[in-house]
């Protein structure tokens, strides 16, 4: 079975840093493309960033790029995202889940609050 | 990016009827089209995948079709545990992959 458990996520104000994490079991997480999917009642569903099991490539959504680090750690399958310099609207529940495209897997969610 | 657009925001329907929900896209995602169903503080759960085809698990009364640009989930007859918000997803053109905003199906 498939389990992808998230997390590190809390209050952080802005312009702080938080990482979260993705524990993975159940697949062959090395070879495996990942990603992180955030939630906001205003804005709905939102890729954030993901990172390919091949060749750890890596993608971001725009509005993360230059501030959000997505990177994988094989020996321990789990999979991370530095958030740094955050923003009011970094607010959200974040998911990780074991694909790029299609997504058929995602974890529980941790919840990021940005705010004073 | 392709911008997804679902309709209705809100669909209101009986038990044992049926429930049409509708997907558009801005440009062309050939069936590269997913549906999911999301359940009040649960993840969103795989339905639908290539536009048609129903993912593991997932009851017959679940139906998508579509190509292109647009796409419709219909449930057949609707039980009480399909009452939740469904969302589509392209995977066609990726970087980014992106949602519709989603549509609340409830109880009439």
């Amino acid at each position: 079975e498939v389990q992808l458990v998230e997390s590190g996520g809390g209050l952080v104000q802005p312009g702080g840093s938080l990482r979260l994490s993705c524990a993975a079991s159940g697949f062959t997480f090395s070879s495996s493309d990942m990603s992180w999917v955030r939630q906001t009642p205003g804005k709905g569903l939102e890729w954030v960033s993901a990172i390919s099991g091949s060749d750890g490539s890596t993608y971001y959504a725009d509005s993360v790029k230059g501030r959000f680090t997505i990177s994988r750690d094989n020996s321990k399958n789990t999979v991370y995202l530095q958030m740094n310099s955050l923003r009011a609207e970094d607010t959200a529940v974040y998911y990780c889940a074991n694909d790029k495209t299609l997504i058929d897997n995602w974890g529980q969610g941790t919840l990021v609050t940005v705010s004073s | 990016e392709i911008v997804m657009t679902q309709s209705p925001a809100t669909l209101s329907v009986s038990p044992g009827e049926r429930a049409t929900l509708s997907c558009r896209a801005s440009q062309s995602v050939r069936s590269n089209l997913a549906w999911y169903q999301q359940k009040p503080g649960q993840a969103p759960s795989l339905l639908i995948y290539g536009a048609s085809t129903r993912a593991t698990g997932i009851p017959a009364r679940f139906s998508g079709s579509g190509s292109g640009t647009e796409f419709t989930l219909t449930i057949s007859s609707l039980q009480s545990e399909d009452f939740a918000v469904y969302y589509c997803q392209q995977y066609n053109n990726w970087p980014p992959i992106t949602f519709g905003q989603g549509t609340r199906l409830e109880i009439k």
